[in-house]
């Protein structure tokens, strides 16, 4: 199975800061990526998938990029709405394996 | 709209067997491929299980693969999970979710979810 990777598992920042985070796959997984939102009481959000495309609806500030095993989500300037944890996901192939999460909390 | 309604949770005791419906509404239902996702309150995400479109590729979490069988009736517009064997490690709340027709997001909308609780 393909092994996700997420880091930091914490990030502390406040509203403005731009905040990156990473996330490594055990084996190429090309594009096939996607990043969700997650928030206490209710379900996931996607936010970018196939690496960098934008969903739509979310803020251009959020962006996301990479190619093979290695990935990133920036936050180009928090706002207090996302503060939440966020989760990267694999769909290369089954089983389609999720990131531990990075929770983004307030400074 | 797309609606997702998970139903079929509960509590049972370890090695007891449960089974969790999911009822779809709002879209062409067998256009689309479905996957449960778990989340232990607290927790992290955990993938569990996915179908395709067609229910002809079906793919399973290591955790869960053996015991859990996905299944889908497209007659009914209706996502399955047969639980079998269920230990106290597989409590969780349970989502439903769809992916996008094309497949580049897989999961694209979510149920509001369903608790299993595994305790003796």
């Amino acid at each position: 199975d393909i092994q996700m990777t997420q880091s930091p598992s914490t990030l502390s920042a406040s509203v403005g800061d731009r905040v990156t985070i990473s996330c490594r796959a055990s084996q190429s997984i090309t594009t096939w990526l996607a990043w969700y939102q997650a928030k206490p009481g209710k379900a996931p959000n996607v936010l970018i998938y196939k690496a960098s495309t934008l969903e739509s609806g979310v803020p251009s500030r959020f962006s996301g990029s990479g190619s093979g095993t290695e990935f990133t989500l920036t936050i180009s300037s928090l706002q207090p709405g996302d503060f939440a944890t966020y989760y990267c996901q694999q769909y290369h192939t089954y089983p389609y394996t999720f990131g531990q999460g990075t929770k983004l909390e307030i400074q | 709209e797309v609606q997702l309604v998970e139903s079929g949770g509960g509590v049972v005791r370890p090695g007891e067997s449960l089974r969790l419906s999911c009822a779809a509404s709002g879209f062409i239902f067998d256009s689309y491929g479905l996957s449960w996702v778990r989340q232990v309150p607290g927790k992290g995400l955990e993938w569990v299980s996915g179908i395709n479109w067609s229910g002809g590729s079906t793919g399973y979490a290591a955790s869960v693969k053996g015991r859990f069988t996905i299944s889908r009736d497209d007659a009914k517009r209706s996502l399955y999970l047969q639980m079998n064997s269920l230990r106290a490690e597989d409590t969780a709340l349970y989502y439903c979710a769809r992916a996008s027709r094309d497949a580049q997001k897989p999961q694209e909308h979510w149920g509001q979810g369903i608790l299993v609780t595994v305790s003796s």
